[in-house]
């Protein structure tokens, strides 16, 4: 099993630009979620969905931020325009069941100059 | 609002000891309890987990304790080795929710 793959590894940009962050949950798994850890405030949830359906997107920090899951095996974060105040690890995990073990992906290390 | 905590950011511990990282939580709702590990540049990745019909749950050198009345959870390694040098997060869910609320961490290191 592949596990949960992410892409980028690494993005450094300029402020302004827009970023697009990637996910594929393990093959399966009807939960996907998106998280941000930060030095100050730890592993944030920022939004998550089920059966490719967003379900809570309360997190998500600004109108800046949007995500996507266009089918089972795909999911897009993307911050439009980005700022510094952006630069953190942003995860992506799938579970399989409701509340239960979710499985991260190896992280995006996002830095805005 | 932190609805489940990790008081403790580090915790340093000699290789053979024991090394215990405590949890609290706030929301009595929380029926289902995980330990995920974290190594530097890497996803979290789960360690160990209990329900709370239970009070303990061991999977070979880790143990999680689970204390309800007291809203306490801790994870107990037995015994410490260098390799489990990483930090260390206590998550929580209940019956409603979708997704797992997770403490700050605690940084574990292992010395020879």
């Amino acid at each position: 099993d592949a596990g949960v793959i992410q892409s980028p590894r690494h993005e450094v940009t300029e402020m302004g630009q827009e970023v697009t962050l990637r996910c594929k949950p393990i093959s399966g798994h009807d939960y996907l979620f998106w998280y941000r850890q930060t030095m100050m405030r730890g592993l944030e949830l920022l939004i998550y969905f089920n059966n490719n359906v967003p379900i809570d997107d309360s997190g998500m920090p600004e109108d800046r931020f949007s995500a996507k899951m266009p089918n089972a095996s795909f999911s897009t974060l993307k911050i439009q325009p980005s700022e510094p105040r952006d630069s953190a690890v942003y995860f992506c995990a799938s579970s399989l069941v409701r509340g239960e073990t979710q499985y991260f992906g190896p992280g995006t290390r996002l830095l805005v100059l | 609002d932190q609805q489940v905590k990790q008081n403790s950011p580090s915790l340093s511990v000699q290789e053979g000891r024991i090394s215990i990282l405590n949890c609290d939580y706030t929301n009595s709702m929380f029926d289902y309890f995980l330990w995920y590990k974290k190594y530097p540049a890497e996803g979290p990745t789960f360690l160990i987990s209990i329900s709370s019909i239970k009070d303990k749950n061991e999977d070979g050198r880790f143990t999680v304790f689970l204390n309800k009345s007291a809203k306490h959870l801790s994870l107990h390694i037995v015994p410490s080795q260098p390799g489990d040098s990483a930090v260390y997060f206590c998550a929580a869910s209940d019956p409603s929710g979708y997704a797992l609320n997770f403490g700050k961490g605690t940084s574990l290191l292992v010395t020879p």
